[in-house]
């Protein structure tokens, strides 16, 4: 099983639709989650960090599920901007300095 | 706002050859990172370095790879006798003290090896 595993897609919506992107995490343990967004050839962006609880920020929430070792990404009226490739992150061990695991990313595109 | 820098934007070398990427990580940061991308796969990590020395290394930061943090604002990654696979775009990353554990990326080194 694949440390984090992620829908590759495309999702093509169109401007002001609501998507949503899944993950799932092999490794128990692990204790810090974020989503970066990524341009083409561009770096990975923080997005935002995922808490336990869930949070929103704007038209971005984020949510973690422990038991099932889920976590999820909801974009509320979606933007052409928002195009992107959706990065699900994992600290495995989340502690300070640690590595972070990556999945192969859900690409989205969003259309006029 | 600040953030990460990295030099050179892409670098074109021969295999066999010796490369050096540079970064300049946030000046308050205390974490530095490298990590790598092929194209058209995921992000990966290569090394963590704090207080001077690594903290964690990768299977793929073998021999030929070291870190070296010369100064107080640079942070390079030494690539020696490059192989066509290293091939890839290379990312520097830092992070704060603190609670976050969120890093923060450098715009990237493209490199090239022929």
């Amino acid at each position: 099983r694949k440390e984090v595993e992620q829908d590759p897609g495309p999702f093509n919506v169109p401007e002001g639709a609501t998507v949503a992107f899944n993950c799932t995490y092999s490794n128990s343990a692990s204790q810090s989650f974020f989503w970066y967004r990524q341009d083409c050839r561009k770096e990975p962006k923080l997005l935002m960090s995922v808490y336990s609880s869930g949070n929103e920020d704007g038209r971005f929430t984020a949510q973690l599920n422990r038991a099932s070792q889920y976590i999820s990404l909801l974009i509320r009226d979606s933007k052409l901007s928002d195009s992107a490739t959706y990065l699900c992150v994992v600290n495995p061990l989340g502690n300070q300095g640690g590595k972070l695991i990556f999945g192969q990313g859900t690409e989205l595109s969003v259309k006029p | 706002e600040p953030e990460v820098t990295q030099t050179p934007s892409h670098q074109v070398t021969q295999m066999g050859q010796e490369v050096i990427l540079r970064c300049v990580p946030i000046s308050n940061h205390l974490y530095f990172y490298w990590y790598r991308q092929i194209l058209g796969q995921k992000v990966e990590f290569l090394v963590s370095f704090y207080n001077n020395e690594i903290s964690e290394k990768s299977e793929i930061f073998d021999d030929q790879f070291s870190v070296e943090r010369p100064d107080g604002s640079n942070f390079t990654l030494k690539i020696r006798s490059t192989k066509l696979e290293d091939s890839a775009m290379y990312f520097c990353a830092s992070s704060p003290q603190g609670f976050s554990y969120e890093q923060y990326f450098g715009p990237g080194t493209r490199l090239t090896v022929t």
